[in-house]
């Protein structure tokens, strides 16, 4: 079946440091890819949507220039989070939709903790 | 928003088929029912998705009432393992760019 891999699964950081976090879907073209954040006992929340070749689509209240997301090529997006602050710690998930069957598979997830 | 509403948790005995319903009144008629389910700290993972017929697989059960404004995943003999998260989502399956939303989802918890 469809894989995602998202890496890490987990990273600590310094406040004021930048964090790339990788998803790549492993045996499919990802026309488009989510990316979610989770923060403890809550639903996953839709940050921004990103299609290859163009910038990415993010949703209200989330800062484009804090979140950066690269989408380069069929099978990799990449999300950075700039200057990371204490409360940008999070349980963060790509998602990426098969350009064949467009189904969605989700990455097993990124723990960010910055201190 | 999220287009569907789940109950917030639900227990099963071990065994004992786990009944999920989904309430999904304002789905379109180009959007399938996609269930995925969340163990702790790992991502979702795909059960099971339908239109309008019941589906199976070798997880689980999907149920679509013929309005479709409500479904139900069944687990058939829940185990301990499959204590999670169920989240039901409702989305049109095709190429275009569509943003896919999660509800608070059910916390289901098999009990030995």
């Amino acid at each position: 079946g469809a894989v995602v891999s998202q890496h890490p699964s987990w990273v600590i950081c310094k406040s004021g440091t930048s964090v790339k976090i990788e998803c790549r879907s492993l045996d499919f073209q990802a026309t488009t890819m989510f990316w979610y954040r989770q923060f403890p006992k809550q639903s996953l929340m839709l940050m921004a949507t990103s299609n290859e070749g163009s910038k990415a689509t993010y949703e209200q209240g989330v800062e484009k220039d804090k979140f950066l997301i690269n989408h380069a090529s069929l099978t990799l997006s990449t999300l950075t989070v700039t200057s990371a602050h204490p409360e940008d710690s999070s349980f963060y998930i790509c998602s990426a939709q098969d350009r064949g069957t467009y189904g969605y598979t989700f990455g097993s997830g990124t723990r960010l903790t910055v201190v | 928003d999220a287009k569907t509403t789940q109950p917030t948790s639900m227990d099963c005995a071990e065994g004992r088929a786990a009944n999920l319903p989904c309430n999904h009144s304002t789905i379109s008629g180009n959007e399938y029912v996609y269930w995925y389910r969340q163990i702790h700290s790992q991502g979702p993972q795909y059960i099971i998705h339908g239109l309008k017929n019941n589906e199976t697989n070798e997880m689980a059960s999907l149920i679509i009432t013929e309005d479709r404004k409500s479904s139900t995943l069944i687990l058939p003999h829940a185990t301990l393992r499959d204590t999670a998260v169920y989240y039901c989502i409702v989305r049109v399956v095709s190429g275009g760019y569509q943003k896919v939303t999660f509800g608070t989802g059910t916390k289901l918890q098999v009990i030995p």
